[in-house]
């Protein structure tokens, strides 16, 4: 069974930075790009960006990439999303997702970890 | 960046009533290779996003086949054929041809 469970998440001063992980199981990790994507409070869905197989390739929304770092760990079957110089506009759930290769589409989610950006 | 138009936002249905959501792209998603990255997802209260259609038309393993998607180009459909209860939720095409993926606005179906 496919699993994706992040974790990291909670309250966080504005301006602070903030890494979340996401822990794969139940398929070979290394075989899939993985990507992030995000969801304000009852907003819809923005896409953060993704990751290919051996990190050589990290695509990213243009409004994120100075703020966002995305890697992972193929050895430890984990994604990270690393948040810097945080506001509240960033408060969100944030999920991970596995993309199903050929599909083009995010096949399986994670249930998601919020982040609440306040002082 | 491309933008994606649903509608209806939202949307009442009575179990067994078939409805459709339309969703419409600002450039086509046709990709080069010949594939159309587009692609539906269902959001339950209090869930993350799951799958539904994947290339406009295919059923994601799992999914009834009450639902179905249809289109080409910039402009596409989301079918259900006689809602059931665990239908509601909101729906969102999402298209991943061109860099950044970007998600329509949603459509949220709930009981008449």
């Amino acid at each position: 069974e496919v699993k994706l469970v992040e974790s990291g998440g909670g309250l966080v001063q504005p301006g602070r930075s903030l890494k979340l992980s996401c822990a794969a199981s139940g398929f070979s990790f290394n075989d899939y790009w993985m990507g992030w994507v995000r969801q304000a409070p009852g907003k819809g869905l923005e896409w953060i960006g993704e990751i290919n197989q051996d990190s050589s390739t990290i695509n990213y929304t243009p409004s994120l990439k100075d703020k966002f770092t995305i890697s992972r760990d193929n050895a430890q079957n984990t994604l990270y999303l690393q948040m810097s110089k945080l506001g509240s506009e960033d408060t969100a759930i944030y999920y991970c997702a596995r993309d199903g290769g050929y599909s083009g589409a995010f096949d399986y989610w994670g249930q998601g970890v919020m982040v609440t950006v306040s002082s | 960046d491309v933008v994606l138009t649903q509608t209806p936002p939202t949307l009442s249905a009575t179990i067994g009533q078939s409805v459709s959501i339309s969703c419409r792209s600002s450039q086509s998603l046709l990709h080069s290779n010949g594939n159309t990255y587009l692609n539906w997802l269902l959001q339950r209260p209090g869930q993350p996003p799951q799958l539904l259609i994947y290339l406009v038309s295919r059923l994601e393993s799992g999914v009834p086949n009450r639902f179905s998607g249809s289109g080409s180009g910039t402009d596409f459909t989301l079918k259900i054929s006689g809602v059931e209860a665990e239908d509601l939720g909101v729906y969102y095409c999402v298209q991943s041809t061109h860099a950044p993926w970007t998600f329509g606005g949603g459509t949220k179906l709930e009981l008449k």
